[in-house]
């Protein structure tokens, strides 16, 4: 059963161009979150999806950055107008169901350098 | 809103000792979930251990082990008989029990084991 799938793991952009991060959750997962690591921080919850559906952008900034789960194919984390303040480690988890328990699974990340 | 703090960027233990790694929290809640993950150098996010804040009994899972201390918002890790695979970022984290698993994250610390 392979694990949460993040691509590309590494992205480099000059600023003003648009980066795309792609997430395909665990088998039977619905449910997606993606995070982001900056240097030396924790990870910061950025949005919370379901097939079609953004249930908690909250953490989202509210310029340059959106994201969509499909109904098929992966999750996309879309940066418009890259600056070099986005560079950091984006993380993808997933989960089967809303448990309220916490438990994610995560992929290996994507680091974008922006240049 | 809820922050986790990890006072200890950096710690380091001999193979086969023992160390505990410090957090500390401020929710309002009464119910909620705290978890330690472990990041190792591929730096794919894995969960370690889990306590739920209504248990009284401290989690174990084989040579990790929690000391909670819900008044003092304390929730602290043990590793036994430490092996230079736990070698790793350690991230306590929060989540409010029934709600999304939408974690707080705390800075990490840095767990460096000596042969």
């Amino acid at each position: 059963n392979a694990g949460v799938m993040q691509n590309p793991r590494h992205l480099v952009r000059r600023r003003g161009q648009e980066a795309r991060l792609r997430c395909s959750p665990m088998k039977g997962h619905s449910h997606v979150y993606w995070y982001r690591q900056l240097p030396e921080e924790g990870l910061k919850f950025m949005v919370y999806l379901q097939k079609e559906n953004i249930i908690d952008e909250s953490g989202m900034p509210k310029e340059r950055f959106s994201a969509e789960f499909p109904k098929e194919g992966p999750s996309i984390l879309r940066i418009q107008q890259v600056v070099r303040g986005d560079s950091a480690a984006y993380f993808c988890a997933s989960s089967p169901w809303r448990t309220g328990e916490g438990e994610l699974f995560f992929g290996e990340g994507s680091r974008l350098t922006v240049l | 809103a809820q922050t986790v703090t990890q006072s200890q960027p950096e710690m380091s233990v001999q193979e086969a000792e023992t160390v505990t790694l410090s957090c500390t929290y401020d929710t309002s809640e009464s119910d909620y979930y705290l978890f330690w993950y472990k990041q190792p150098p591929s730096r794919q996010m894995i969960l370690v251990i889990r306590q739920e804040a209504y248990k009284q009994q401290n989690a174990t899972e084989n040579r990790f082990s929690v000391n909670f201390q819900k008044a003092a918002k304390s929730f602290s890790l043990k590793i036994s008989d430490s092996q230079l695979g736990d070698a790793a970022m350690y991230f306590c984290a929060y989540s409010t029990q029934g709600g999304s698993e939408k974690l707080v994250f705390g800075k990490g610390t840095k767990l460096t084991v000596n042969p």
